[in-house]
């Protein structure tokens, strides 16, 4: 079946201008994550949705990171007045959470990322 | 702030050699999860483990959950070139909690 699907795959943009990045989940999933990677390290946080609840920003950077995600489907994660900082790749995954003795969570399945690049 | 600490931070090794990896934590997890990244693509889930103490296994890989549920292990017998990629552990406190990762560790395997 069809996995997660980001686009654009890659973006090259100018500093000082606004993108967004599309993530598809898999239909029927519940969360929805988004994350930025440097090259070469670990994913960081920066938004989670899980079903109707109001979604955790906790880890966007700043106010010029905003996302959404319309009807518990589609999320897109917007950037206002790129910084060349803001380049990474930015991944989104989905999962439909579960419970099983009240302590498990389903896998994260992940698209193949945005890759941005601010020159 | 749940951090997972993953050691070491680069390996490289000659193909047949053993190897072990850990993620560690301060904070008590539900639930543990390993994924291996290769350049280009999203990271994919290797295993989750649940309860302290367990020992699942996939062909080579062999991971470990501790018994206070703080900390993991990944441990490779005679590794092989196509195990190269980047381990993420992450961690989840909770069934709706949101997964925290590590920062992974760099595997190269050399032929």
């Amino acid at each position: 079946g069809a996995g997660v699907s980001q686009s654009p795959s890659n973006k090259v943009t100018e500093k000082g201008k606004d993108v967004e990045l599309r993530c598809d989940p898999i239909s029927g999933h519940t969360a929805l994550y988004w994350y930025r990677q440097s090259l070469g390290q670990g994913l960081e946080f920066l938004i989670y949705f899980q079903g109707n609840s109001a979604p955790d920003k906790s880890g966007l950077p700043s106010d010029r990171f905003s996302a959404e995600r319309t009807g518990g489907s589609v999320s897109t994660l917007t950037i206002q007045r790129t910084q060349q900082e803001d380049s990474a790749v930015y991944l989104c995954a989905s999962s439909f959470t579960t419970s099983i003795f009240g302590s498990y969570n389903s896998p994260l399945h992940f698209g193949n990322g945005t890759r941005l690049t601010v020159t | 702030t749940q951090l997972l600490e993953q050691s070491p931070q680069f390996l490289s090794i000659q193909e047949g050699e053993n190897l072990t990896v850990y993620c560690n934590s301060s904070s008590v997890f539900s639930s543990l999860q390993w994924y291996r990244q290769e350049p280009g693509e999203g990271p994919v889930l290797l295993v989750t483990v649940v309860t302290g103490g367990e020992v699942k296994k996939l062909k080579r890989l062999t991971f470990q959950f501790g018994d206070a549920r703080k900390d993991s292990s990944l441990h490779i017998t005679a590794a092989q070139p196509g195990d190269t990629g980047l381990y993420l552990c992450a961690g989840a406190t909770g069934a709706n909690s949101k997964l925290t990762f590590g920062k992974g560790i760099t595997l190269s395997v050399r032929p």
